[in-house]
């Protein structure tokens, strides 16, 4: 069963690039490594998904190392709207198709 | 417009009594999930579907049921609730698992 870690909150202020690491050891070989970003009262959104290396949409990077034992979700030049818990998702090691979220980071952006 | 649905948004019950919580998606998707929300443990797949008529558990199924008869409606059953089942309910789709996950607005379900 996959497990995985992430910081439960973090600060920062307007403008600072921000970078979310999650950990998750046991994932699966082939899966993606994807980001969700949610705000209160609502479901989980879409941020960016990758396999390795880096990946790089309008929004945000994501950098996962070779052995895929973690993943860091970077926000540049976060804003106040940015406030919200980002999730990591991966799929799990075993013999399923079960996925796996991480517990999830309060990122708090001050002005 | 592309969206999940669920209903009820927000259900008061006793324990004991059977509820179901609808869900239903409009994209054509293959693979639909439960998951459930509660403070400090984020967000945790309770069953997920591959496909039509066929569901499997997630991390946490005790308690809950599921189906898949049609592509489109995945419900979620509990057939008698108790009150560690009080808890934030998300419907999920997506076209395969590995793809981008839609999400509904969530059931906020309370169990005294």
């Amino acid at each position: 069963l996959a497990k995985t870690t992430q910081p439960i909150s973090m600060d920062s202020y307007e403008g600072q690039e921000v970078n979310i690491t999650c950990s998750h050891n046991n994932i699966a070989t082939n899966d993606y490594i994807t980001w969700y970003q949610q705000f209160p009262s609502q479901g989980p959104r879409f941020i960016i998904q990758g396999y390795k290396t880096k990946v790089t949409n309008e929004v945000a990077s994501l950098f996962i190392p070779a052995d895929r034992k973690s993943s860091t979700l970077s926000l540049p030049r976060v804003s106040l709207s940015d406030t919200a818990v980002y999730y990591c998702l991966v799929g799990d090691g075993g013999a399923t198709n079960k996925l796996i979220f991480g517990t999830g980071t309060l990122l708090a952006v001050q002005p | 417009e592309a969206q999940v649905t669920q209903n009820p948004r927000y259900l008061i019950t006793v324990t004991g009594k059977k509820l179901t919580v609808t869900c239903s998606q409009n994209m054509n998707h293959e693979y639909m999930s439960w998951y459930r929300q509660d403070p400090g443990l984020g967000l945790r797949q309770i069953y997920y579907s591959m496909n039509v008529e066929v569901t499997d558990k997630g991390d946490v199924p005790e308690g809950y049921k599921v189906s898949r008869k049609e592509k489109r409606n995945f419900p979620l059953i509990l057939e008698s609730p108790s009150p560690n089942q009080t808890s934030l309910y998300f419907c999920a789709s997506s076209l395969g698992r590995e793809e981008t996950q839609y999400f509904g607005p969530g059931t906020r379900l309370l169990v005294l």
